[in-house]
């Protein structure tokens, strides 16, 4: 079957605008993950989600960033007034409920801000 | 912040030599992951090891667990050239989904 996909897989943009990422999980994983990972260092956590619902944004590092699941199924990550220093590449990865361990990844969307 | 640290940050090797790289971590947890990257990309799991396993065995792929000094080792046995990527420990807590991970070990296997 189909593993998680992330659109688009690179995104170059300017200081001060707007984007979003887009995370499609594996076809039955409830729950679902964003990471961010900068140059050099291990992803980082930044948002779980069980089903439509948030559990745990602990990981954003401020409200520019806000996710989104409204279906339970694709997830989108915005970021406003975007800042050179959010230039990484964000990981989105799913699970299934009863196996939260075991989470697959999508390929990363590599974000660039000028 | 990152919960666990790998050893060393660079490994360079011969094929057909092993590759051993460690990790730390510094809070009692539920299991430890070992993933792998290339170029930059997309994580593949390698191996998940509990924290009442002391050894795991997966192809050529061995990993430890001490939790008493907080730290696991992964051991790639006879290298290949497709062996080179990057390779990171990432630790689950109690009752938690989150993974932490490392900075990471880039392994280069020279042919």
């Amino acid at each position: 079957g189909a593993g998680v996909s992330q659109t688009p897989s690179n995104k170059v943009t300017e200081k001060g605008k707007y984007v979003e990422l887009r995370c499609d999980p594996i076809s039955g994983h409830t729950a679902l993950y964003w990471y961010r990972q900068s140059l050099g260092q291990g992803p980082e956590f930044l948002i779980y989600f069980q089903g439509t619902g948030a559990a745990d944004d602990s990981g954003l590092p401020n409200d520019r960033f806000f996710a989104v699941r409204p279906e339970g199924s694709v997830s989108t990550l915005k970021i406003q007034r975007t800042e050179r220093g959010d230039s990484a590449v964000y990981l989105c990865a799913s699970s299934t409920t009863t196996r939260i361990n075991e989470q697959f990844f999508g390929p990363g969307t590599r974000l660039t801000v000028l | 912040s990152q919960q666990g640290e790998e050893d060393p940050q660079a490994l360079s090797i011969q094929e057909g030599e092993n590759a051993t790289m460690n990790c730390s971590y510094k809070t009692s947890i539920n299991n430890l992951q070992w993933y792998r990257q290339n170029s930059g990309r997309g994580l593949v799991h390698l191996i998940l090891i509990r924290s009442n396993e002391r050894e795991k065995h997966s192809g050529r792929l061995r990993v430890t667990l001490d939790t008493s000094k907080k730290s696991s080792s992964l051991l790639i046995t006879a290298s290949r050239a497709a062996d080179t990527a990057s390779y990171f420990c990432a630790t689950v807590g109690s009752n938690d989904y989150k993974l932490s991970f490392g900075a990471g070990t880039t392994v280069t296997v020279r042919a």
